[in-house]
C-alpha cells in the first residue's frame, strides 16, 4: 500500500510569508497527487489536482510541483484567510497524507 | 451549483448498522463517480469507498478497514448516493462526507474529489 507522508505536521506562519509543504509517497505515484484546504468545521476544498493544476477558483497564490515521490505545495503570500489545515492525496489509491496546519505565528 | 446534502448520522451501538444518504443536485448524478471519505474527531481525512458511474460499470471500491461491512450503492433515479454500514465499530466513529469525484479532461482521468457535502457524524459507542 502506498503511504503518503506530509511536512511538517504543523508551522507558525505570518501574514505576507511563503509557505512550502511537503508530501512523499513512498514509491512513485507519477503526477497523480491532489491537495486540500480544510478550514476548522468545514468540508475540504481541492486546490490542485495532477500536482500542479490549479482548480478552477482557486487564487493563483497557491502552487503545487513535484512527481514521483515528491510534492510540494506553495502558499507564495500567505493571506488570513489562508491558515487551515492542509492535506495531499494520491488520486489513484485515494490515501491521504496526515496533514499539515497553518497557524498565525 | 453542485450541492451535496448527508443525511442519516447519529448514535449507534458497536455491532449496530446505519445507512448514511447523500442527496446529489446542480449536476449530471448518472454520469458522475462518487466517493464516501471519512474523519475521526481531531483526525485526519480518510478515503472510504468509491462507485462510478452505470455507464463506466457501475463498480465499487472499498478502503481496507471496512471492506465486507460497508456497502456504497446509488440510485441515479433519485439522485442519491447511499453508504450501508454493517457491524460498525468504535473507530468507525467520524464525520462522513460525500463526495464527487473531478474528472481531468485533458489527462482522461480522475483526480481528485472536486465537491463535497457538509457531513453527518455518525457515533458509534454504547
Amino acid at each position: 500500500d502506498i503511504q503518503m507522508t506530509q511536512s511538517p505536521s504543523s508551522m507558525s506562519a505570518s501574514v505576507g510569508d511563503r509557505v512550502t509543504i511537503t508530501c512523499r509517497a513512498s514509491q512513485g505515484i507519477g503526477n497523480w497527487l491532489a491537495w486540500y484546504q480544510q478550514k476548522p468545521g468545514r468540508a475540504p476544498q481541492l486546490l490542485i489536482y495532477a500536482a500542479s493544476s490549479l482548480q478552477s477558483g482557486v487564487p493563483s497564490r497557491f502552487s503545487g510541483s513535484g512527481s514521483g515521490t515528491d510534492f510540494t505545495l506553495t502558499i507564495s503570500s500567505l493571506q488570513t484567510e489562508d491558515f487551515a489545515t492542509y492535506y495531499c492525496q494520491e488520486s489513484n489509491s485515494f490515501t491521504f497524507g496526515g496533514g499539515t496546519e497553518v497557524e498565525v505565528k | 451549483e453542485v450541492q451535496l446534502v448527508e443525511s442519516g448520522g447519529g448514535l449507534v451501538k458497536p455491532g449496530g448498522s446505519l445507512r448514511l444518504s447523500c442527496a446529489a443536485s446542480g449536476f449530471i448524478f448518472n454520469d458522475a463517480w462518487m466517493n464516501w471519505v471519512r474523519q475521526a474527531p481531531g483526525k485526519g481525512l480518510e478515503w472510504v469507498g468509491r462507485i462510478k458511474s452505470k455507464t463506466d460499470g457501475g463498480t465499487t471500491d472499498y478502503a481496507a478497514p471496512v471492506k465486507g461491512r460497508f456497502t456504497v450503492s446509488r440510485d441515479d433515479s433519485r439522485n442519491t448516493l447511499s453508504l450501508q454500514m454493517n457491524s460498525l465499530k468504535s473507530e468507525d466513529t467520524a464525520v462522513y462526507y460525500c463526495t464527487t469525484s473531478y474528472y481531468d479532461i485533458w489527462s482522461g482521468h480522475y483526480a481528485g474529489f472536486d465537491s463535497w457535502g457538509q457531513g453527518t457524524l455518525v457515533t458509534v459507542s454504547s
